[in-house]
């Protein structure tokens, strides 16, 4: 009965392969996020989606594509990975819906992605 | 763009002793959410503070939000080996976006 769950848990990859992460969440939420956190800790939002819509897209190379098939679920893939692409990888959900909210997020527990 | 600043970096502390970790964020905040990183875990919420001058109390933690809006702070009171991680700040101007501190790590030796 995993709130927000991710798989995989772990990626060890070659520099210039694609991979997918995939976030799944069974809470009825709105809205989810990737978010990026780097060796120092660094939480840094990329991506947010509001009922299957992009609504934040931050400065992430566009080799990083989300995908939001439905409310539940939000995927993002990666094209010809880069060494400065190795951190931990948090998907997110957020009940709110409206543009101003007070909700709380709810994290996976990440993705770990590491370059070679 | 809109920041906000997290401070200290990393603090290392006896157990017992206390531990405070403080934002400052460059706009008004809406409100501002605090969350917990256990090492190799993810981020856990802990509180949230909405109104000027708020004053909230968990147990050995307390939050305040400053009057103007602009800053914020945790305070543990005799730290636990159990307090060890990672303490982040998130500000809210309003809509979707999460600005998140850049964490304090807290190190608490027995």
């Amino acid at each position: 009965d995993t709130a927000v769950s991710q798989t995989p848990k772990y990626l060890v990859t070659q520099m210039g392969n694609d991979k997918s992460i995939k976030c799944e969440q069974n809470l009825g939420h709105d809205t989810m996020y990737w978010y990026k956190q780097d060796s120092k800790k660094f939480l840094k939002i990329m991506f947010s989606y509001n009922n299957k819509e992009l609504i934040i897209n931050e400065t992430v190379p566009n080799r990083f594509s989300p995908k939001s098939p439905d409310k539940a679920h939000l995927n993002l893939h990666i094209n010809s990975l880069e060494l400065g692409d190795s951190a931990v990888y948090f998907c997110a959900s957020r009940p709110g819906s409206r543009l101003i909210s007070t909700d709380t997020q709810y994290f996976g527990p990440g993705t770990r992605l590491t370059v070679l | 763009g809109q920041q906000v600043m997290q401070i200290p970096q990393y603090q290392h502390v006896q157990e017992g002793e206390d531990f405070t970790t403080y934002c400052n964020s460059s706009t008004t905040l809406s409100n501002i959410q605090w969350y917990k990183q256990r090492p190799g875990g993810h981020p856990v919420f802990l509180i949230q503070l909405v109104k000027s001058g708020e004053v909230k109390k968990q147990k050995r933690l307390t939050f305040q939000f400053g009057e103007a809006k602009k800053n914020s702070s945790l305070h543990i009171t005799a730290t636990q080996t159990t307090d060890v991680g990672t303490y982040f700040c998130a500000g809210h101007t309003g809509g979707f976006k999460t600005i998140f501190g850049a964490g304090t790590r807290l190190f608490v030796k027995a």
